[in-house]
């Protein structure tokens, strides 16, 4: 079965410590990769994507991530976080064909250390 | 460029009520979803519309939700009656109709449901 996996449901860092947020999913066709942040009150918004190509992605915001096909994972990363990233980070998954539509991980709230 | 609408904010009302969601998504974006997100849990697609037609609605509980999108562009969900495990958020995202499942949603501030 198609599945997103988001093995860590809460990180807190310090303000200008790198961060990795882990994402796993499962099936064995190529996927789209996406991750969404969400911040208190508002809606989803789009980081980042990769459908093909360079496996390490530039999103929006200082935020990239690599596809490693042989471990099945889209980790999400940036150098130095700032107190604005804390929020509920989401990695989705979609699967090529005429029906797919995107599977959301359960999420990781992220939150900032002064 | 506005973004996705959606009223209201907040909603409560009591098991066995009804209520309607409403979203006006982007201007001339084709493709129009409702998800539904329980509290500690990724959004999950109950209802993807075309213009006004259904693409997919597998997930969403038919015999007490029910979504339209008459014209091609505001949609409504409603459900009847409520249950307490519907208390969630529900957004609504759109996007352009050029390249399916790759094509960036947008989405709206969600609502918040409460079922007492």
């Amino acid at each position: 079965a198609q599945s997103v996996t988001q093995p860590d449901i809460h990180i807190t860092v310090s303000e200008g410590a790198s961060l990795e947020l882990r994402c796993n999913y499962s099936y064995g066709a190529t996927p789209y990769l996406f991750w969404y942040v969400q911040s208190p009150g508002q809606g989803l918004q789009l980081l980042l994507k990769y459908f093909s190509g360079d496996t390490l992605v530039q999103g929006i915001k200082g935020f990239e991530a690599e596809f490693k096909r042989s471990q099945s994972s889209f980790n999400l990363r940036k150098p130095s976080v700032h107190w604005s990233d804390a929020a509920e980070y989401f990695c989705a998954v979609a699967w090529y064909s005429s029906a797919s539509k995107i599977i959301f991980g359960s999420g990781t709230r992220l939150s900032i250390r002064p | 460029e506005a973004g996705v609408a959606q009223s209201p904010r907040y909603k409560i009302i009591e098991k066995r009520q009804s209520v309607a969601f409403w979203c006006n998504p982007i201007s001339g974006h084709a493709t129009l979803y409702w998800y539904q997100q329980i509290l500690g849990q990724g959004p999950k697609l109950l209802i993807q519309f075309q213009n006004n037609g259904v693409v997919d609605d597998s997930q969403l509980p038919k015999d007490r939700f029910s979504a339209e999108r008459l014209k091609g562009v505001d949609s409504t969900l409603k459900i009847q009656p409520a249950k307490l495990e519907d208390s969630a958020v529900y957004l609504c995202a759109s996007s352009l109709d050029v390249a399916g499942v790759r094509d960036e949603q947008f989405f709206g501030p969600g609502t918040r449901l409460t079922v007492l």
